[in-house]
């Protein structure tokens, strides 16, 4: 059983183009968080998605990002016209139940995206 | 522009000995508590988690204490080795939410 898979684990950008991070979840695992980490700090949490649906978004920038995840194929984090600013390590975990019992969130290795 | 990077506080211990990372959090809603690992370049590892009907719970050479008097989390680490060399973080969540909130995390060093 595979653990949480993102790709690609670095990613290069130039200021203005579009950056897409890809997440696949553990097998059976329907809920899937993104995260970004600045250097020497912790997660801060962006979003939170189920199968087709956006659960609750309120920690992403309003402009520039988007987040889904299809019925089929992984969860996409886009980020549009980047800016030096988006550098930073970008982090997928996913869960097998929200709460009530077996709510260990496994993380990815993470995308570490450089905008030059 | 810009946001500045805060160092991390840092905890040197010596090979053998007994590690005891703290964690203050900040709502007195949260009632489940994670503690997680992470090493240089990878993503974070679940250690040790508590609920808040719980003040100890113990695993695999790791003690998580929580103290909701004064909202404070400790994780201890019985005979630390090189391989606990790494960033630890605790993380807190409340029953109405489902955003874990992270602190800012401890370098554990391990001197030889």
């Amino acid at each position: 059983n595979a653990g949480v898979m993102q790709n690609p684990r670095h990613l290069v950008r130039r200021r203005g183009q579009e950056a897409r991070l890809r997440c696949s979840p553990m097998k059976g695992h329907s809920h899937v968080y993104w995260y970004r980490q600045l250097p020497e700090e912790g997660l801060k949490f962006m979003v939170y998605l189920q199968k087709e649906n956006i659960i609750d978004e309120s920690g992403m920038p309003k402009e520039r990002f988007s987040a889904e995840f299809p019925k089929e194929g992984p969860s996409i984090l886009r980020i549009q016209q980047v800016v030096r600013g988006d550098s930073a390590a970008y982090f997928c975990a996913s869960s097998l139940r929200l709460r009530g019992g077996d709510t260990e969130a496994f993380f990815g290795q993470g995308t570490r995206l450089t905008v030059v | 522009g810009e946001s500045v990077g805060l160092h991390l506080p840092t905890l040197s211990v010596q090979e053998g000995d007994n590690s005891i990372i703290n964690c203050a959090y900040s709502n007195s809603a949260s009632d489940y508590f994670i503690w997680y690992k992470q090493e240089s370049g990878k993503g974070p590892q679940f250690i040790i988690d508590i609920r808040s009907n719980m003040d100890k719970r113990q695993g695999q050479r790791v003690t998580v204490l929580l103290n909701k008097t004064v909202k404070h989390l400790s994780l201890q680490i019985a005979a630390t080795q090189p391989g606990d060399s790494a960033v630890y973080f605790c993380a807190e969540m409340a029953d109405s939410n489902y955003q874990l909130i992270w602190g800012a995390g401890t370098k554990l060093i391990i001197k030889p």
